[in-house]
């Protein structure tokens, strides 16, 4: 089955270090992978996509990814941590529909919990 | 671009009853999706439209829920005779027509069965 995983439900860092937020995926083919936050009693928030392409990705709020495709892993980093990232981070993956794929739904992790103390 | 909204953001409802929910869309974007969320897990594909075809739903998509999306525009959500089991957070989201384009999503409604 097609699945994504998170293997950390949370993740602790001090403000001003780096961070890093594991997602690897089991998919067929060449997924797009995504990244969305959620802060409380909010929607999700896109952050960035790999679609095809160079294997590191840039994003919203200093956070970039980095693809790799031997590992099937797509981790969220920041160089430096604010408090203010403190929330929970989704990893998505749609597979392409000549993988077996739909043509609409992601398919997500179970989040990590990002908490960034002063 | 005023984002995708959702209405009601919350809904309490007794078992049984029916509950309707709104999604208005980023307005260029023709694929609209539901999701459902429960807690500690990631959203789940519930279906989506591209305009107002309905093209795909999911099998947690029992026969007591319907989505439309009527003229294309905004979408309803409707779960009749509720169970316990339905409450979570009921999302929708937008984007533009091609899979590879980022999915925009709405506040949520968070529904409670008691």
């Amino acid at each position: 089955a097609q699945s994504v995983a998170q293997p950390e439900d949370q993740v602790n860092v001090a403000e001003g270090n780096p961070l890093t937020v594991k997602c690897t995926y089991s998919v067929s083919g060449n997924p797009y992978l995504f990244w969305y936050v959620q802060y409380p009693n909010r929607g999700l928030q896109f952050l960035l996509k790999y679609i095809t392409g160079d294997n590191l990705v840039k994003g919203s709020y200093g956070f970039e990814a980095e693809f790799n495709k031997s590992q099937t892993s797509f981790h969220l980093k920041k160089p430096s941590a604010l408090v203010s990232d403190s929330a929970l981070y989704f990893c998505a993956v749609r597979v392409p529909s000549n993988y077996g794929g739909s043509q609409g739904n992601l398919i997500f992790g179970k989040g990590t919990k990002l908490s960034v103390k002063p | 671009d005023t984002g995708v909204s959702q209405d009601p953001r919350h809904k309490i409802t007794k078992r049984g009853q029916n509950v309707t929910f709104r999604c208005d869309p980023i307005s260029e974007h023709n694929r609209l999706y539901w999701y459902r969320q429960t807690l500690g897990q990631g959203p789940e594909f519930l279906t989506y439209f591209q305009n107002e075809a309905q093209l795909e739903k999911s099998r947690l998509l029992s026969d007591r829920f319907s989505a439309e999306r009527p003229k294309g525009s905004f979408s309803t959500l409707e779960i009749q005779r509720t169970e316990q089991g339905d409450s979570a957070m009921y999302l929708c989201a937008s984007s533009l027509q091609t899979g590879y384009f980022e999915q925009y999503f709405g506040p949520g409604t968070r529904l409670t069965v008691t």
